[in-house]
């Protein structure tokens, strides 16, 4: 099975600032990757999916980049709503899934 | 718009049985791939089990496998996970999760999860 390892696992920054986070995928997976955010005490919801293609409603300032198997989240301009942890993962129809250890993002 | 919502979660002792349930509506359920994502307690997402739209092809975590069965009702839009031989590690919140139809196109989405507990 394909091994996803994300990096940092906790970050903390101030409201305005840039943050990247980084997930590497064991083999290519193409661009079958999703960035999710999760809030504590809620159900994770997807960022982005196709490894670039930001899902309806999430705000711009989230974006993603790579394919095969490097792929970074960055979040620009931070905002205090954005304090939460971030998971990346592999999904395909035909093999199991795959996620991230996750990323703590914390705003100072 | 795409809902999802799970149900069935409980507690049992170890060695127990329990038969989760996704109802889904918003989308052509038939079309699309459906998986089972589970978050022990402080822990991360771990994926558990997926089939594709017409239910032929199941995918299972090995932490799962041969005790857990994934199965699909297209005509009432529903997923289920059939989970036997419980072992206190299966404790987690449960959530069902959309993949991407047919042809390869479509996000992930999550329904709010149910949580199981396995404990004596």
């Amino acid at each position: 099975d394909i091994q996803m390892t994300q990096s940092p696992s906790s970050l903390s920054a101030s409201v305005g600032d840039t943050v990247t986070i980084t997930c590497r995928a064991s083999r290519s997976i193409s661009s079958w990757l999703a960035w999710h955010q999760q809030k504590p005490g809620k159900a994770p919801k997807v960022l982005i999916y196709k490894a670039s293609s930001l899902e309806t409603g999430v705000p711009s300032r989230f974006s993603a980049s790579g394919s095969g198997t490097e792929f970074t989240l960055t979040i620009s301009s931070l905002q205090p709503e954005d304090s939460a942890t971030y998971y990346c993962q592999y999904y395909n129809n035909y093999s199991p899934w795959t996620f991230g250890q996750g990323t703590t993002v914390e705003i100072k | 718009e795409v809902e999802l919502l799970e149900s069935g979660g409980d507690w049992r002792q170890p060695g127990g049985s329990l038969r989760l349930s996704c109802g889904t509506s918003g989308f052509t359920f038939d079309i699309y791939a459906m998986n089972w994502v589970r978050q022990a307690p402080g822990k991360g997402l771990e994926w558990v089990s997926g089939l594709i739209g017409s239910g032929r092809s199941t995918y299972y975590a090995d932490s799962v496998k041969g005790r857990f069965t994934i199965s699909r009702d297209n005509s009432k839009n529903s997923l289920f996970l059939e989970m036997n031989n419980l072992r206190a590690d299966d404790s987690a919140i449960y959530y069902c999760v959309r993949g991407m139809d047919n042809s390869g196109s479509g996000s992930p989405v999550w329904g709010q999860g149910t949580t199981v507990t396995v404990s004596s």
